[in-house]
């Protein structure tokens, strides 16, 4: 079984500035993959970004950016230079060999402020 | 089109009515997805269609009936729902293969039951 666990439930944080959202999780499988989706107001779910869990490297799209520990069963989303439109519910998900499955965490709602 | 596309986007009935939910993906993907998001619970998954098989079932109860004509198209044939059901339905699909098992969602469909 996998677990998913992010224990911020509100963030806020100014325009322009960074924020680091947390994410830990847990899994007995050796394959396993693990992502950021953002939900806006529109209710859509974005895919933000995507690790590989055999990957040492921290995956980075533009402004977004993981911390991926694998020890430590860590996963944190780093957005620099926030902007407006990136305010949402941010859900960090895992997603197991073994099972065609997603895992999702209870979700972080962040706020940007102008 | 592109992307995943779901129809219609709000839906209010009865709880005598029959109506379907479609869900249709434009990128090629070879598995399809139902999921409910209720207000303050965690995203759950429905049902997993893999080459137009359903491999996947959790539990849901028998008025919610998938249909699954072709790799493209994904139904929810609903009837006889209860309050309770009121929630997001979202759809997703993925390529099933290959290391590619990020999952797409559509912007859902808004269902109200009275």
């Amino acid at each position: 079984a996998q677990t998913v666990t992010q224990s911020q439930p509100e963030m806020s944080v100014q325009e322009a500035e960074t924020v680091t959202l947390s994410c830990t999780y847990d899994t007995s499988e050796s394959n396993y993959y693990l992502f950021w989706y953002k939900q806006p107001p529109s209710r859509q779910m974005i895919l933000v970004i995507r690790q590989e869990a055999y990957k040492q490297q921290n995956a980075t799209e533009n402004r977004f950016s993981v911390n991926f520990q694998k020890a430590a069963k860590s996963f944190s989303l780093k957005i620099s230079d926030s902007q407006l439109g990136d305010t949402a519910m941010y859900f960090c998900v895992s997603w197991a060999g073994s099972a065609r499955q997603l895992t999702f965490g209870s979700g972080t709602q962040l706020t940007v402020l102008p | 089109e592109t992307g995943v596309t779901q129809t219609p986007r709000h839906l209010v009935m009865g709880m005598t009515n029959k109506k379907s939910l479609k869900c249709e993906q434009h990128l090629g993907h070879n598995a399809m997805y139902w999921y409910k998001q209720s207000a303050k619970k965690p995203l759950e998954l429905m049902f997993v269609y893999s080459l137009e098989e359903r491999v996947e079932n959790n539990s849901v109860p028998s008025r919610f009936s998938p249909e699954c004509p072709n790799s493209s198209h994904l139904f929810l044939h609903l009837h006889t729902l209860q309050p309770e059901d009121s929630a997001l339905y979202l759809c997703a699909s993925s390529q099933d293969s290959g290391g590619h098992y990020t999952q797409y969602f559509g912007p859902g469909t808004r269902l109200t039951v009275l």
